[in-house]
């Protein structure tokens, strides 16, 4: 089975542009969450998507934005980027949507904001 | 609302010496938690996680965790390291909205020394 995929791979964007990123969860899984990564703030949690639906969503500003597609498949934007979205943006999926249900992470996006 | 602390950024141990990596978490009730692994440019790999029962988790790679409630800790150990056990290491906690949302702590660094 394969599993989450992540792309693009890396990503170079300037001040005030906006990029979409996309996640493909394990087949079967209809949950898809979305973290940022950054050696300064560790791991955050953006949002989180299940059947189409945003049922959790992080202290981000409203410039980070996701959807889910009918098939699991999810993006997120960001729009009008700023030096500090620089990080590694993880996709993760499972089957549900509950506490404890174990997730699979992607390898990321890693994003570069010049 | 919950948190994670991981109190050592950077541990090194020698090949084939014990480690453990220490994890103390804020939860006001029964908390799931996990331990992720990240290799280099990867994304997180779930080790183990523990909800409810023995308090002692066994996990993949021949880590296991022990759950101690009165110290509000989550330790990792490992018995013997091997070189290819260097990665960084997370301790999480799940949400208490019900959701499968994480919070992660900044991670472990582990070196391994020949």
């Amino acid at each position: 089975k394969a599993g989450v995929t992540q792309t693009p791979r890396y990503l170079i964007k300037t001040r005030g542009q906006q990029v979409t990123l996309s996640c493909s969860p394990i087949s079967g899984h209809r949950s898809v969450s979305w973290y940022q990564q950054t050696p300064g703030q560790g791991l955050q949690f953006l949002f989180e998507y299940f059947s189409e639906t945003q049922r959790n969503k992080g202290n981000f500003p409203g410039r980070f934005s996701g959807r889910q597609f009918s098939n699991s498949r999810s993006e997120m934007n960001v729009s009008t980027l700023e030096l500090g979205d620089s990080a590694l943006y993880l996709c993760a999926s499972s089957y549900t949507a509950g506490m404890g249900e174990k997730l699979f992470f992607g390898s990321g996006t890693q994003l570069s904001v010049l | 609302a919950q948190s994670v602390t991981q109190p050592d950024i950077h541990i090194t141990v020698s090949e084939g010496a014990s480690l453990e990596l220490r994890c103390n978490y804020s939860y006001g009730a029964t908390p799931y938690l996990f331990w992720y692994v990240q290799s280099p440019g990867q994304g997180l790999q779930l080790l183990l996680k523990y909800f409810s029962g023995d308090t002692l988790v066994q996990g993949i790679k021949g880590f296991e965790a022990e759950f101690k409630r009165s110290q509000s800790s989550f330790n990792l150990r490992k018995p013997s390291v091997h070189w290819s056990d260097a990665a960084e290491y997370f301790c999480a906690v799940g949400a208490d909205s019900g959701y499968s949302t994480l919070t992660f702590g900044k991670g472990t660094m582990l070196l391994v020394s020949p």
